[in-house]
This record gives structure tokens, sequence and C-alpha cells, in this order.
């Protein structure tokens, strides 16, 4: 079955580069997000990749998939304290009947 | 304009209250969504709505009605609701592509934060 796997927790300091994994199944998915939740906030969607890209850059923000090892990572540049949320890695399986499939999220904390 | 609106931001009511969660968008998507989100969890899919007839019904509880009066509106009614279904009530919509609502990129509201006394 369909299932997204990311790590729990990150933990960098103001101005680092924070890196947040993914890995998901289903090699037919035609494309993968990534969200952003702040505490007590809705999700806001913060980037996508297609499935036939290797990389996205949206300034900060780099994305990069390997469709080989069904990878997919979030890289952001400078981080700052505002970047503290919850990250989550989403895919959308090809095929009728289902929606998004998120993966558990990852808590990125940063530290001044 | 990638807005999409819930109302109310907050509710509280009793196991036997009847009330209703709104959503809205002006993006022209043909689908929307309705997702429940327990703390620290991913959201977790509720309903779909497509071209306003409802194509997915993810085993809900008959407590919680969806409806969708037109193309912008998507209206979450509930009725005898229970304590463990306090959570954050997410809307979401996407475009309908070749009649598909999947592989569609979904944009989120803020939320609705349900508490069932």
């Amino acid at each position: 079955g369909e299932d997204v796997e990311q790590s729990l927790f990150l933990s960098v300091r103001e101005g680092d580069s924070s890196v947040i994994n993914c890995t998901y199944t289903d090699s037919s998915s035609t494309y993968l997000y990534w969200y952003k939740q702040e505490p007590g906030a809705g999700l806001q969607l913060l980037t996508y990749i297609f499935s036939n890209m290797d990389m996205k850059q949206d300034q900060r923000l780099t994305v990069l998939l390997n469709k080989k090892d069904k990878h997919l990572s979030l890289r952001i540049a400078d981080t700052q304290t505002g970047d503290s949320a919850i990250y989550f890695c989403a895919e959308t399986p090809n095929q009728a009947g289902t929606a998004l499939i998120f993966g558990k999220g990852t808590t990125l904390s940063v530290s001044s | 304009d990638t807005e999409v609106t819930q109302t109310p931001k907050h509710l509280v009511m009793g196991m036997t209250n009847k009330k209703s969660l709104k959503c809205e968008q002006h993006m022209g998507h043909r689908a929307m969504y309705w997702y429940k989100q327990k703390a620290k969890k991913p959201p977790e899919l509720m309903f779909v709505y497509s071209y306003e007839k409802l194509s997915i019904n993810e085993s809900v509880p008959s407590r919680f009605s969806p409806e969708c009066p037109n193309s912008s509106l998507l209206n979450l009614h509930l009725h005898a609701l229970q304590p463990e279904d306090s959570a954050l009530y997410l809307c979401a919509s996407s475009q309908v592509n070749s009649g598909r609502t999947y592989g569609e990129t979904q944009y989120f509201g803020p939320g609705t934060r349900l508490l069932v006394l």
C-alpha cells in the first residue's frame, strides 16, 4: 500500500541550512508536495515537484527528487526562527479513489 | 488568489448540539475536500466533492454530514458529536483535470478548531 515516511524531528540553528527528508512508495505518483503548518494554523503549500523533474528551486527552498530511490528532500537555506513549524511531505498516487497521502510530519525547531 | 476561507475559526459545542462548518474558495476549483487533523498528526481525508457531487466518503460516521451547495461553498454539518471528534477540521480545494481530482494540487484553508464537550 501507499506509505510516506519522514523523520519526526529536526533541530537547527538560525542561519544554518535545514534538510528534511521523505521517502514514498508509489512510483506512479505524479506530484510530490511539501506543506508547512505553523502552530494553530492550516496547511500552507510551500512547493511541489512534478515526478519527471529532479530538482526545483524557489528562493530559499530547494526540492530534490530521486525517483529511483523514491526519496524527496526539502532544503531550506539560511533557516530563520519563522521557519519553525511542522513540514509534511505528501504524494498523490495516480489512481482514482485516492487523494493526498501525507507523511507523519517533521517538526523543525530553529534556535537563535 | 489562492485563498480558502473557513468559518468559524473556533467552535465549542456540546454533544447534543447541531452546528455547521463553512468553507469558501473563489479560485474556480471544482473539487473540495474535508480533512480532520488531530494534534501532531497528519490530516486524514473525510470527504471529497467533485463538481458538487460527493465522490469520496472515507467511512465517516453519519454524525458528520457534508454539503456542497455550489461550486464555491462546502459545508460540514455536525450533530451529536463525541469528545473524540475534537480536532482541527481543514477544508481544501483543487482543480479537476480530465474528470480526475487525484493528482491535482490542493490548497488548504486555516481550519476550524473544534472542541466537543
